[in-house]
């Protein structure tokens, strides 16, 4: 069965720093998708980015960068000079095709104080 | 452009009492979800339905029932609420094309406090 671990439950960090926010999943598919997930103290979740089992190569967007890695099965997710407005839950998600259901990880808490 | 619109989005129940939680979206999507989120737990699915017509259960299903009304609406029901019930639902929908990695959009959530 499909599995995301974010090992990372809570994470706090001064503004200007960077942070790097784990995940890991485990899937028997080879045909997958990743997401990342941003959820506001206000509640709603905001989709981030997707990504393919088929393409490897790193995304950066803005201040976001993704890193994926197939051979150790991770998808982590680095904020570079983290602002205050960044404080939020964060949400790794897997998608197999077989199933076309999300497999939620535990969520970040990322917490950037000023 | 409403997207995902979930109601009510804050309820107290009474153990015992029933209610339910509507869900709409208007981005003529075919595939329609429930998700409970608990501290620690991320988002569990409780049901879903892939298309209009159909739902299946997901990883959480008891204690709760659900209704695809038609494409555009997808309601949860508790029909006895349990404290255990207690949490933050969201409703999401996506438009299946092809074989997966179609984003799925959430409503805003509903916080449900049992007592």
């Amino acid at each position: 069965a499909q599995k995301v671990t974010q090992a990372q439950t809570e994470i706090s960090v001064v503004e200007k720093e960077d942070v790097t926010l784990d995940c890991v999943y485990e899937t028997r598919d080879t045909t997958y998708y990743l997401f990342w997930y941003k959820q506001p103290p206000s509640g709603e979740l905001v989709f981030l980015i997707r990504r393919n089992s088929f393409d490897e190569q790193n995304e950066i967007s803005g201040r976001y960068s993704w890193n994926f890695q197939k051979s150790t099965s991770s998808f982590n997710f680095t904020i570079t000079a983290s602002q205050v407005v960044d404080s939020a839950v964060y949400f790794c998600a897997l998608e197999e095709t077989s199933g076309s259901r999300l497999t939620f990880g535990e969520g970040t808490q990322l917490t950037v104080n000023p | 452009n409403a997207g995902v619109t979930q109601t009510p989005k804050f309820q107290v129940l009474k153990t015992g009492q029933s209610m339910t939680l509507q869900c709409a979206q208007d981005m003529n999507h075919n595939s329609m979800y429930w998700y409970r989120q608990d501290p620690g737990m991320g988002l569990r699915l409780i049901y879903y339905s892939a298309s209009e017509g159909t739902t299946d259960k997901g990883e959480v299903p008891n204690g709760y029932n659900v209704s695809r009304l038609n494409k555009r609406e997808f309601s949860l029901r508790l029909e006895s609420a349990a404290p255990s019930q207690t949490s933050v639902y969201f409703c999401a929908s996506m438009r299946m094309i092809g074989t997966g990695g179609n984003t799925i959009y959430f409503g805003e959530g509903s916080w449900l406090t049992v007592v």
